[in-house]
């Protein structure tokens, strides 16, 4: 009875290529995240959505496209992968946008060669 | 925007207390605890609300005041499975200009607890 679920756990992968993460959530929440999560364990917010509409975007590489094709799904795209992409990244989800326990996924670990 | 949280370390035996800091520079609408262990997910500890309250449950507990902008959060004593890395998250108040309710963390604090 996984709460919040992403897929893969790790990912290696060439610089240049396209990658995807995907996130599940069994919860029934509003709102999910995608948070980026570097080697000095900074825990930073990428994208939000809420009822499938993206209320937050922060000041990522366009490279990145969030899609959330459903209220209990929100994807992660990457594209032309770098170096500096390699990080821990968890997809979260809460009841409604603000106020709310966030319930983080088991994370992503992306390591690009 | 990012709140600032001391100490970056601490070291405890078993059976100390511990306090743990976080303040902003803007005004807050929540304040939210997390406790990550080495490769894991970040798990939920508590929120505190603006209206100024305290939180606990067990042996963790927190307080939040909002005049000061600030929040602490108190182990006391500790346990062995209190180690891992204590983050604290800020919501800011509307008109705060954020423009959203995102919840921005801070660096984290690193709590060792030793037999």
């Amino acid at each position: 009875d996984t709460a919040v679920s992403q897929t893969p756990k790790y990912l290696v992968t060439q610089m240049g290529n396209d990658k995807s993460i995907k996130c599940e959530q069994n919860l029934g929440h509003d709102t999910m995240y995608w948070y980026k999560q570097d080697s000095k364990k900074f825990l930073k917010i990428m994208f939000s959505y809420n009822n499938k509409e993206l209320i937050i975007n922060e000041t990522v590489p366009n490279r990145f496209s969030p899609k959330s094709p459903d209220k209990a799904h929100l994807n992660l795209h990457i594209n032309s992968l770098e170096l500096g992409d390699s990080a821990v990244y968890f997809c979260a989800s809460s009841r409604d946008r603000v106020g709310n326990e966030q319930f983080f996924g088991p994370g992503t670990r992306l390591t690009v060669l | 925007q990012q709140p600032v949280q001391s100490p970056q370390a601490v070291i405890l035996r078993e059976g100390e207390d511990a306090v743990i800091n976080c303040s902003s520079s803007k005004a807050l609408y929540s304040v939210h605890w997390y406790r990550q262990k080495h490769g894991e997910a970040p798990i939920f500890l508590m929120i505190l609300l603006k209206g100024g309250e305290q939180k606990g449950h067990d042996k963790i507990s927190a307080s939040f005041n909002e005049k000061k902008q600030q929040s602490s959060l108190y182990l006391t004593a500790s346990q062995l499975s209190y180690s891992g890395t204590y983050f604290c998250g800020t919501e800011l108040n509307w008109d705060s200009g954020a423009g959203s309710y995102q919840l921005t963390f801070g660096k984290g604090t690193k709590l060792s607890v030793i037999p």
